[in-house]
């Protein structure tokens, strides 16, 4: 089983609809960080969050240490936000980013 | 644009060459990081290197070597890879290791 569990893997919506990606981790972390990569490879880092939920723009992102799960959520989506978005939790056996396979997200027009 | 460049963007080389990938930030960030991502798969830590020293090395392949000569700049040196070694190859830094990591835009690298 893997440490990091991202749901769904693959995510269609339509334009000003609100999208919620999940993920689960099996692992002690000390942080979770929510990763975005646009086509052709570039990562950018939204969110890190140890507790509770952080907000930036139409992002939000929430975590629960005990259920050991966080979500991210896009309200009024845009074609623009068509992205991998990955979560990574931070800490597990190596205390080092724990990748998860992401979940790639298309927003059509 | 995060401050966290890499060179070459694109690479493609055959078994016997010899190469070396470069990243470079000028953030102040004292951790720095060499990841793989192969397609359909997760990010995979290569090796961390904190103040300048390798502080992790994910049982790596000794076909790469990596080399920071200052906290500004890493490398990765490439030496008879093999054509499994293709993948997207990023650069990370951050402030410590626990922090925020910004990464670079990726040399996308094919072994022929």
């Amino acid at each position: 089983k893997n440490e990091v569990e991202q749901s769904p893997q693959n995510l269609t919506a339509q334009e000003g609809e609100f999208i919620t990606i999940n993920c689960s981790y099996s692992v002690g972390i000390s942080a979770l960080h929510w990763l975005q990569q646009h086509p052709g490879g570039g990562i950018v880092s939204l969110f890190m969050l140890s507790s509770g939920k952080k907000k930036h723009g139409r992002l939000i992102a929430t975590i629960n240490i005990q259920e050991k799960h966080s979500s991210l959520h896009i309200t009024a989506s845009h074609p623009r936000d068509s992205a991998v978005y990955i979560c990574a939790p931070y800490g597990g056996a190596t205390n080092k980013l724990i990748f998860g396979t992401g979940t790639l997200l298309a927003v059509q027009p | 644009e995060t401050g966290v460049t890499q060179t070459p963007r694109h690479l493609v080389m055959g078994m016997t060459n010899k190469k070396s990938l470069k990243c470079e930030q000028h953030l102040g960030h004292n951790a720095m990081y060499w990841y793989k991502q192969s397609a359909k798969k997760p990010l995979e830590l290569m090796f961390v290197y904190s103040l300048e020293e390798r502080v992790e090395n994910n049982s790596v392949p000794s076909r790469f070597s990596p080399e920071c000569p200052n906290s500004s700049h890493l490398f990765l040196h490439l030496h008879t890879l093999q054509p499994e070694d293709s993948a997207l190859y990023l650069c990370a830094s951050s402030l410590n290791e626990a922090d925020t990591q910004y990464f670079g835009p990726g040399t996308r690298l094919t072994v022929l």
